[in-house]
């Protein structure tokens, strides 16, 4: 089963920021909190992870409370193209974990 | 570089025939997944491949799915006989043992009739 919960559908006007949250309150102290979201009728495509730190790459931020209870993806400013289901997952970064996805969160970006 | 290849990209077959799916990974990655998605869902695990090896089939309804990876590269996913059930989209990934980032293929959607 998936340790995560996220809410199932969040919208977002374009051009703002997206700010989707993830739960994962029986987080381990060696787990990873990643990333990926879902295009329609596209594959996973990985966004970002973290452990402790905030995160930043070209794509996105990724903001892990201190207590690593829960964490927060940030698209600074979401375009149409970020409609997707985004998936928030927990992972040992250790030979022979495997990635589980939850159901995820349906963001709609709205012009 | 070419990302994960699957094909077909789309197969309607009816029920009780034999389906074959194909997954060519990005050269030089070692591990392989399978995994099943059903409408409005994750993805679930069916089966993971390091190198030749299926480490994890743990998930894999071994009475009906079958999966190979000759040769630690490209992989086949078979089901036979299959069942409407098995109507979902079957996405590979790949990544390098024990990497942070599993690349993911296009999918093969499945409708069984």
């Amino acid at each position: 089963d998936a340790k995560t919960t996220q809410p199932p559908s969040m919208d977002c006007a374009e051009g703002r920021a997206a700010n989707l949250p993830c739960n994962h309150s029986t987080i381990s102290g060696n787990e990873y909190v990643y990333w990926y979201r879902q295009i329609h009728s596209q594959g996973p495509q990985y966004i970002i992870h973290g452990l402790k730190n905030n995160e930043t790459n070209e794509m996105a931020s990724l903001i892990i409370t201190e207590d690593r209870k829960s964490s927060t993806l940030i698209l600074p400013h979401a375009t149409l193209r970020d409609t997707a289901v985004y998936y928030c997952i927990v992972r040992v970064d250790n030979y022979g974990q495997n990635f589980v996805f939850g159901p995820g969160t349906r963001l709609s970006v709205l012009p | 570089e070419a990302g994960v290849v699957q094909s077909p990209r789309y197969k309607i077959i009816e029920k009780k025939q034999p389906v074959a799916f194909w997954c060519n990974p990005i050269s030089g990655h070692n591990t392989l997944y399978w995994y099943l998605q059903n409408l409005g869902q994750g993805p679930e695990l069916l089966i993971r491949y390091e190198n030749e090896e299926a480490v994890d089939d743990s998930q894999l309804p071994k009475d009906r799915f079958s999966a190979e990876r000759l040769k630690g590269v490209d992989s086949t996913l078979k089901i036979q006989p299959a069942e409407l059930g098995d109507s979902a989209v079957y996405l590979c990934a790949s990544s390098l043992i024990g990497n942070t980032e599993a690349f993911f293929g296009q999918g093969t959607r499945l409708t069984v009739v």
